[in-house]
């Protein structure tokens, strides 16, 4: 049973484009959080959810928008793709409040934006 | 800014050595560390944890805390080949937010 899944895994497409992608995680975790990792493998967090409410915003583009239908799912839609959105985008969640925060990671979706 | 540091690399060590591997981190009201091992391609998962000065062992691996000097590391004792990945260090800063080092690769070479 996967933990954590992501689709698509892969996602190639034009600058201008919107595209979305989506997170569920059957751990029964409170919060959900979407990465970036670039090129040089710098994993960056973008968003934190927590119980369907954001919590963290790292000063991402406007053109990012995430969404949670319920806290098993975090959702990313990202308009107006342009080539620097080009990364691995991970999904993960975790349990925080209980001593650790353990992030459990999806398998990630890797997007090229040409 | 709140920065956790370490060494790129690569750190290149032979099979049955020990690797160490070490993170610096800036907010001093940092309660939670973890190394995260990631291979080529794929997620980062969990090494160790650690939220204590002190060594935590857990087989062949140990992580060392000192809140004093601000500084974590990860030993990892008789090296193996399929230890060749990129480690990386985080700290939860407190609520539900965890950063992370840019990873330091190692090459176990056999």
């Amino acid at each position: 049973d996967t933990a954590v899944s992501q689709t698509p895994k892969y996602l190639v497409t034009q600058m201008g484009n919107d595209k979305s992608i989506k997170c569920e995680q059957n751990l029964g975790h409170d919060t959900m959080y979407w990465y970036k990792q670039d090129s040089k493998k710098f994993l960056k967090i973008m968003f934190s959810y927590n119980n369907k409410e954001l919590i963290i915003n790292e000063t991402v583009p406007n053109r990012f928008s995430p969404k949670s239908p319920d806290k098993a799912h975090l959702n990313l839609h990202i308009n107006s793709l342009e080539l620097g959105d080009s990364a691995v985008y991970f999904c993960a969640s975790s349990q925080p409040g209980q001593g650790e925060d353990t992030q459990y990671f999806g398998p990630g979706t890797r997007l090229t934006v040409l | 800014q709140k920065e956790v540091e370490q060494n790129s690399g690569p750190l290149s060590v032979p099979e049955g050595a020990i690797a160490s591997l070490n993170c610096t981190y800036s907010d001093r009201g940092s309660q939670s560390f973890f190394w995260y091992r990631q291979y080529s391609g794929k997620s980062p998962e969990l090494i160790m944890s650690i939220y204590s000065n002190g060594d935590k062992e857990d087989g062949r691996f140990t992580a060392q805390l000192n809140k004093a000097s601000q500084y974590v590391s990860l030993l990892i004792r008789d090296s193996q080949p399929s230890d060749s990945a990129t480690y990386l260090c985080a700290v939860n800063t407190g609520g539900f937010k965890t950063i992370f080092g840019a990873g330091t690769r190692l090459f176990v070479k056999a």
